[in-house]
């Protein structure tokens, strides 16, 4: 299974960009532009922030981007507001049928 | 409105076996693709399984491979999770979720429930 590795931890403060990342291989993240990001707040359920690497759902503000260069995909964040605070999580399409995760990334503003 | 709602966990001893469901309201379920993902107590998100839309497909992580089973009933708009062998790795809140987009797609989870918990303990 997908074994997808993003920081323990990333913070800024209100108004500035932050990105987090998400390695994995070419079998899963370099392989497929299937590359969601996920968004969860304590005791909360995930919520789609992008997907297909870069696409953004209908509803998700335009301060939330994605992107990939080879095996490693990237989630910034622009203009950070306090409620920006949570845990990301990326997932990938594995290329064996199955989906993985990322271990998260707790989001702090300061 | 679009939801999903679990039911169906609770404490279970290791060993037994635990019936999740998952209803779904106000899109057409028979359209797409529907997930379990669970998530144990201060830990990361772990994709568990998917099923087709028409139930012809089914794909499971390595870690439940051969313990669960994911299963369908279009005319119920109700998805389930039949867990067996229970062990103490499997406790954690199990999340239904949608695929994105209609048919085939479920790269990505668009409407996710609010959880119901299993806790696997003597």
């Amino acid at each position: 299974q997908s074994a997808l590795t993003q920081p323990a931890s990333v913070s800024g403060s209100p108004g500035q960009s932050i990105t987090i990342s998400c390695t994995g291989t070419s079998s899963d993240v370099g392989g497929y532009n299937y590359v969601s990001w996920y968004q969860q707040h304590p005791g909360k359920a995930p919520k789609l922030m992008i997907y297909e690497v870069s696409y953004r759902p209908s509803g998700v503000s335009d301060r939330f981007s994605g992107s990939k260069s080879g095996n490693t995909a990237s989630l910034t964040i622009s203009r950070l507001q306090a409620e920006d605070e949570a845990d990301y999580y990326c997932s990938s399409y594995t290329g064996t049928t199955t989906l993985g995760f990322g271990g998260g990334t707790k989001l702090t503003v300061l | 409105q679009v939801q999903v709602v679990e039911s169906g966990g609770g404490v279970v001893q290791p060993g037994r076996s635990l019936r999740l469901s998952c209803a779904a309201s106000g899109f057409s379920f028979n359209n797409y693709a529907m997930h379990w993902v669970r998530q144990a107590p201060g830990e990361g998100l772990e994709w568990v399984t998917v099923i087709w839309y028409d139930g012809s497909n089914k794909y499971y992580a390595d870690s439940v491979k051969g313990r669960f089973t994911i299963s369908r009933d279009n005319s119920k708009n109700t998805l389930y999770l039949q867990m067996n062998s229970l062990g103490a790795e499997d406790t954690a809140v199990y999340y239904c979720a949608r695929s994105l987009a209609r048919w085939n797609y479920y790269y990505s989870m668009d409407v996710w429930g609010q959880g119901t918990t299993v806790t696997v303990s003597s």
